[in-house]
């Protein structure tokens, strides 16, 4: 069965520190894709970033980089110099292609200080 | 501009009604999808649809109904038979299957259920 767990609950931090979101994946599936929402208190879904399976090379994009190492089944997320407008519940979802299915973590919400 | 708008905002739900919350999107996608958001809790997938006229259901369909005529919509009805449907219903949309660039799920503002 899959599954994806977000042990964080709630991280706060103060602005401009780095912050690293945990996501950890269960799965049998060879072919698999990962990825990261955010939710505003909005309510809206908003898809940050993806990864697929056979791909582990780990990329920055502005303030976001993820980190996915097959090894250990995690697609873990860092923010760099946090901002107020960060503030959100971010979700790490797993994909097995083709089953249109989304599994969701729990979610940790984030709560940037200024 | 393209996207997903669901309507309404807000749903309240006397006992014993059905009621339809709307999803439409011009983004030109073949899949849609319907979440359930309980409190503090990640999504869970209600109903799924791949193409127009065909639809699957996910993890927790039982007391949920749906239609897919048009490529554009996917309203989703809550029944009388769902005994606790007060979350939060969050429509998505992806361009199809195939790659993760067309399997990554788009979603709408969503609509807050309550019942009365």
């Amino acid at each position: 069965a899959q599954k994806v767990t977000q042990a964080q609950t709630e991280i706060s931090v103060v602005e401009k520190e780095d912050v690293t979101l945990d996501c950890v994946y269960e799965t049998r599936d060879t072919t698999y894709y990962l990825f990261w929402y955010k939710q505003p208190p909005s309510g809206e879904l908003v898809f940050l970033i993806r990864r697929n399976s056979f791909d582990e090379q780990n990329e920055i994009s502005g303030r976001y980089s993820w980190n996915f190492q097959k090894s250990t089944s995690s697609f873990n997320f860092t923010i760099t110099a946090s901002q107020v407008v960060d503030s959100a519940v971010y979700f790490c979802a797993l994909s097995a292609p083709h089953t249109g299915k989304l599994i969701f973590g729990q979610g940790t919400t984030l709560q940037v200080k200024p | 501009d393209g996207g997903i708008t669901q309507s309404p905002k807000y749903l309240f739900r006397k006992e014993g009604q059905n009621v339809t919350l709307s999803c439409e999107q011009n983004l030109n996608h073949d899949a849609m999808y319907w979440y359930r958001q309980d409190p503090g809790q990640g999504l869970r997938l209600i109903y799924y649809s791949q193409i127009v006229n065909d639809f699957q259901k996910g993890d927790i369909a039982e007391g949920y109904s749906v239609s897919r005529e048009k490529k554009e919509s996917f309203p989703l009805t809550v029944t009388s038979a769902q005994k606790n449907p007060t979350a939060f219903y969050l429509c998505a949309s992806s361009p199809g299957f195939g790659t993760s660039e067309t399997e990554t799920q788009y979603f709408g503002p969503g609509t807050r259920l309550l019942v009365l």
